[in-house]
């Protein structure tokens, strides 16, 4: 375990659903990442928090609706979705400043929307 | 614009052979270069990682070779096994854009036995 859990693990939706994923991280650390992992794609950087400040929104469809409470859990919401949002959806944590770059990646929530 | 290019895109080694996989990129104010391995149902786990100051690291069979002046690095895997069978990313990250990863594009590895 990388010391990231991510809920649900599975999740079908409906296009006029309205669901959250979860994050959670025990590592201390105080940056938070929302990434798209599609087939064939890279890694899309979706949203980041430092501190619990967003601080990063890389152009992502306002269906998509981040939230950071603290810095230990992180949230995206979603509604309204369309089917090419299917996708795995990863939390990763890191150290915010020195240059540590390092990320630890949760296992992922595999989204399809019907 | 993919500012990481990752080869190839999938991979198939014998048991005991060298898996290599190379990344170019283009921002030269990168400054710090990981490779991450992914199995199915996993997330990406940080594997081994280069800064520029050095050309070379090694962490058991796993190796990165970076070339600063031709802005490209590799990932060699020794007597690769079966159990190496997974998605490697290359990636690179720079220091004043705060604590970001770029990706390569992910080099699926099969290790035949």
């Amino acid at each position: 375990e990388t010391g990231v859990t991510q809920t649900p693990r599975h999740l079908v939706m409906g296009m006029t659903n309205k669901k959250s994923l979860k994050c959670e991280q025990h590592l201390g650390h105080n940056a938070m990442y929302w990434y798209k992992q599609s087939a064939k794609k890279p890694l899309e950087l979706m949203f980041v928090y430092n501190f619990k400040e967003q601080t990063e929104n890389n152009s992502v469809p306002s269906r998509f609706s981040p939230e950071c409470p603290n810095s230990s859990h992180l949230f995206l919401h979603l509604h309204t979705l369309q089917p090419e949002d299917s996708a795995l959806y990863l939390c990763a944590s890191s150290q915010s400043s020195g240059g540590a770059y390092e990320q630890y990646f949760g296992p992922g929530t595999r989204l399809t929307v019907t | 614009q993919q500012q990481v290019k990752q080869s190839p895109q999938s991979l198939i080694v014998q048991k005991g052979g060298i898996s290599i996989i190379n990344c170019a990129y283009e921002n030269t104010a990168f400054d710090y270069f990981p490779w991450y391995q992914q199995f199915p149902g996993k997330g990406p786990a940080l594997l081994i990682a280069i800064r520029p100051d050095v050309s070379e690291k090694k962490e058991g069979r796993f190796t990165i070779s970076f070339n600063k002046s031709a802005k490209q690095f590799s990932l060699h895997i020794m007597d690769s096994q079966p159990g190496d069978s997974a998605t490697y990313f290359c990636a690179a990250g720079q220091n004043n854009a705060g604590n970001m990863l770029t990706f390569g594009g992910g080099t699926r590895l099969m290790v035949k036995p």
